[in-house]
């Protein structure tokens, strides 16, 4: 989606090193979500950011969303074979019209 | 289970054959959404519900692709004369005022 801009498109860390996926657009994000994809499956829900300056955490994945609400950005901490996959930010644009995908970033995590 | 769903979640099928899939959302979600996934790429957005009414069609939605949601409930997306470029999955999601749920998502594999 050009609406979303994902970085990087991939990414190879070793296990135990923090890491940080970025999500940029040029419009307000009414909400922005961001999801976990494993080759070949559904999308898992992570966390929901709606609010400018917003912060949330779960486990060893934090997302925030800056104040003006254009960006947002997902760090995982000390990171594990297990935090391998695709990352999708995911965005209403429009309050609701229409829901936008990044292309996503693929994660590798070596042991 | 009261998640969105959809069915069949994996569907092979030969060129020229027409194929269409369901999506039940959740109960009293006005909004439903299709999005087509290929391997290595985001969701692109197909097309949007609100209630049975067909707001917005991508430019993806070629002619051989038909989507419906007869009653405001369930919806369901039929490809005509299938191609291998078909090939990928098909992701309904639905929601309700400001927060969007997906479903697991149905496979296509175009042979």
């Amino acid at each position: 989606s050009q609406e979303l801009e994902q970085s990087p498109q991939s990414l190879i860390v070793q296990e135990g090193k923090n890491l940080t996926i970025n999500c940029t657009s040029s419009k307000t994000l009414y909400g922005l979500y961001w999801y976990k994809q494993k080759y070949g499956e559904g999308l898992i829900f992570l966390m929901m950011l709606q609010k400018g300056g917003e912060e949330k955490s779960h486990e060893k994945i934090t997302a925030k969303l800056d104040e003006k609400k254009q960006q947002s950005s997902l760090h995982i901490t000390a990171s594990q074979p297990s935090h391998a996959g695709i990352y999708l930010c995911g965005a209403d644009l429009n309050n609701f019209n229409k829901f936008y995908f990044g292309s996503g970033t693929k994660l590798n995590v070596k042991p | 289970d009261t998640g969105v769903s959809q069915n069949p979640r994996h569907k092979i099928t030969k060129r020229g054959q027409n194929v269409t899939f369901r999506c039940d959302p959740i109960s009293e979600h006005n909004r439903l959404y299709w999005y087509r996934q290929t391997l290595g790429q985001g969701p692109e957005f197909l097309t949007y519900f609100q209630n049975e009414a067909q707001l917005e069609k991508s430019r993806l939605l070629s002619d051989r692709f038909s989507a419906e949601r007869p009653k405001g409930s369930f919806s369901t997306l039929e490809i005509q004369r299938t191609e291998q470029g078909d090939s990928a999955m098909y992701l309904c999601a639905s929601s309700f005022e400001n927060t969007i749920y997906f479903g697991e998502g149905s496979w296509l594999t175009v042979v």
